[in-house]
């Protein structure tokens, strides 16, 4: 039983448009909730992270949403770019080392 | 600056047989992760390690061993595979809990 829900399981996009992946929690213990990218044949590698104390954080491009009380955060990819074709994972921990990661997003970019 | 290693890159078993995947960091982290990722199910934790000299049992800990060698490296053993252990398996290192993790290549391993 997965402890993070995400979704949508793929989505595509046009270049220059706006990517949306949505990730719902149970455990109200989770503090830290990170994104990571993977690209084929790579290992994940850490996007961005929010901390509940703040509803948003933007990195560049990219921004997490926060809502704290509806226990949900997601991911938006402004001006989507074919670089950004990737599989995306939304995660959750908290006070000990086991970080949960949801099932994660496939976003193909089309030129 | 090889960040974290693991060996082989590509593994297949026959049903029964055992094996070690191994994992090195060079960042001094003291916490040390295995994952496996299966699809549609994200990556879901084995075992880690927060520091050296201690292993906990994470997810899904059944089937497998780790052991701590040292404060870089961090091995899993699979003593008898079997074909529900097809996976592809990453090994993370971090400076602690609600850190960022820097995963290895990932090692690709079939049992059949």
């Amino acid at each position: 039983q997965q402890q993070v829900k995400q979704s949508p399981q793929s989505l595509i996009v046009q270049k220059g448009g706006i990517s949306i992946i949505n990730c719902a929690y149970e455990n109200t213990a989770f503090d830290y909730f990170p994104w990571y990218q993977q690209f084929p044949g790579k290992g994940p590698a850490l996007l961005i992270a929010i901390r509940p104390d703040v509803s948003e954080k933007k990195e560049g491009r990219f921004t997490i949403s926060f809502n704290k009380s509806a226990k949900q955060f997601s991911l938006h990819i402004m001006d989507s770019q074919p670089g950004d074709s990737a599989t995306y994972f939304c995660a959750a921990s908290r006070d000990d080392y086991k970080l949960s990661f949801g099932a994660g997003t496939t976003v193909t970019v089309r030129a | 600056n090889a960040g974290v290693t693991q060996t082989p890159k590509f593994q297949v078993l026959k049903t029964g047989q055992s094996m070690t995947l191994q994992c090195a960091q060079d960042m001094n982290h003291n916490s040390m992760y295995w994952y496996r990722q299966d699809p549609g199910m994200g990556l879901r934790l084995i075992y880690y390690s927060a520091s050296e000299g201690t292993t906990d049992k994470g997810e899904v800990p059944n089937g497998y061993n780790v052991s701590r060698l040292n404060k870089r490296e961090f091995s899993l053993r699979l003593e008898s595979a079997a074909p529900s252990q097809t996976s592809v398996y990453f090994c993370a290192s971090g400076v602690g809990a609600r850190t960022e993790a820097f995963f290895g290549q990932g090692t690709r391993l079939t049992v059949v």
